[in-house]
């Protein structure tokens, strides 16, 4: 069965600096991933997605994340964070073999100091 | 965008209630619609797919007779918690996909917040 693991539970952090979320996941065959972002509040709005091609994504608000196959990995990257990216960003997966049903890795949760 | 709503985006009830959710796709039709479960600090738990036309299938631990699923037309399905309890308090989202695309991108509601009393 695919799952999906985010290293860090709670990040703090200053306006301007870099970020990078971690996201693993366990599935040895194609899946497709995806950044959700829940600000304070609000309902899970979509950051970017990868299926296929250039492993690099760009996403909205100046995220990007990185596929890497052999790492299994799928982080997330925004290179000057806002007080605004205070959120709680999950990392997720679908595969064909689950039915293409989403499976959640637990969270993050950023703080972003202003 | 697409967009889903839910009704009511929160609701009290006492114990042995019965309570039901909405969750629309208010510009795109959905085939497919999706219930999940999600505790305060925690992740999204997938409880069950709601297939237009058809029996919803429920997740491993779901208790079917419980979390009753209607997914009735290609624009709604509700949810209903049957004979609610304290522990059944949570927040409820819902997501769909457009039956259109062929892409696996899940559009999510606002969610509905139940508290049991």
């Amino acid at each position: 069965a695919q799952s999906v693991s985010q290293h860090n539970h709670h990040v703090i952090l200053s306006e301007a600096a870099s970020l990078e979320l971690g996201c693993n996941y366990s599935y040895g065959g194609t899946v497709n991933l995806f950044w959700y972002v829940q600000y304070p509040g609000q309902h899970l709005q979509l950051l970017l997605k990868y299926f296929s091609g250039d492993p690099l994504v760009k996403g909205i608000k100046g995220f990007e994340a990185e596929f890497i196959k052999s790492k299994f990995s799928f982080n997330l990257r925004k290179p000057s964070v806002q007080w605004s990216d205070t959120a709680e960003y999950f990392c997720a997966v679908t595969t064909k073999a689950a039915g293409n049903k989403l499976t959640f890795g637990g969270g993050t949760r950023v703080l972003v100091k202003p | 965008g697409a967009v889903v709503s839910q009704h009511p985006s929160w609701v009290i009830c006492k114990s042995g209630t019965s309570v039901k959710i909405e969750c629309r796709s208010l510009d795109f039709q959905a085939t497919t619609m999706f219930w999940y479960r999600q505790f305060p600090k925690q992740s999204l738990m997938l409880m069950a797919t709601s297939n237009e036309g058809s029996k919803a299938t429920y997740e491993q631990g779901v208790e079917k007779d419980k979390f009753l699923i209607n997914h009735a037309s290609l624009t709604l399905s509700t949810l209903t918690v049957t004979s609610a309890h304290p522990e059944d308090s949570s927040f409820y989202i819902c997501s769909a996909r457009d039956s259109l695309v062929t892409d696996n991108e899940q559009f999510f509601g606002p969610g509905t917040r139940l508290t049991v009393l």
